[in-house]
């Protein structure tokens, strides 16, 4: 069965340290998707990027950066440099086949203190 | 602007009582999902739909019905036959189904008492 995995339910931190959120996920699929979300307060949840699984290339988006490991199914996102407003839920995603469906792990809570 | 709209963002009902949560998207995505959150957890997806006229059932589809009308709606009704239906709801989009990344609304909190 498909499954993520996000070990780490809460993690506390001061600002501008940096923090690395993991995600393990497990499938059998051989070409599959992996997202990672952030859920401020408000309760929307906001995109933050998509992995095929073929590419295992990091990726870097300003503070966010991306480690894709198909060797240990992880997928971890970390954040340098951290700010009050990284102040969030965020959920690692598995898409499921080719229907559209999302696996979402159970979250982690990140809180930036200043 | 583009996105998506759910209201009413608090519902509060009556047991017993079947209730709709309106979603309305105009990114002329063809897919659209519903979710459930319960404190403390993921995602669990309810119903989704694929296209216009179509929609197939999630993980935790039981005491839910959906209709997909329009492109642009896909509104859930939360019947009584739903045990613990006190929840957070969440629509998504996506352009089409596969392997897109899915665009979310604000979210409904339903409380039932």
């Amino acid at each position: 069965a498909q499954k993520v995995t996000q070990a780490q339910t809460e993690i506390s931190v001061v600002e501008k340290e940096d923090v690395t959120l993991d995600c393990v996920y497990e499938t059998r699929d051989t070409t599959y998707y992996l997202f990672w979300y952030k859920q401020p307060p408000s309760g929307e949840l906001v995109f933050l990027i998509r992995r095929n699984s073929f590419d295992e290339q990091n990726e870097i988006s300003g503070r966010y950066s991306w480690n894709f490991q198909k060797s240990t199914s992880s997928f971890n996102f970390t954040i340098t440099a951290s700010q009050v407003v990284d102040s969030a839920v965020y959920f690692c995603a598995l898409s499921e086949g080719n229907t559209g469906k999302l696996i979402f792990g159970q979250g982690t809570t990140l809180q930036v203190k200043p | 602007d583009g996105g998506i709209t759910q209201s009413p963002k608090y519902l509060f009902r009556k047991e017993g009582q079947n209730v709709t949560l309106s979603c309305e998207q105009n990114l002329n995505h063809d897919a659209m999902y519903w979710y459930r959150q319960d404190p403390g957890q993921g995602l669990r997806l309810i119903y989704y739909s694929q296209i216009v006229n179509d929609f197939q059932k999630g993980d935790i589809a039981e005491g839910y019905s959906v209709s997909r009308e329009k492109k642009e709606s896909f509104p859930l009704t939360v019947t009584s036959a739903q045990k613990n239906p006190t929840a957070f709801y969440l629509c998504a989009s996506s352009i089409a189904s596969g392997f897109y990344e899915q665009y979310f609304g604000p979210g409904t909190r339903l409380t039932v008492t």
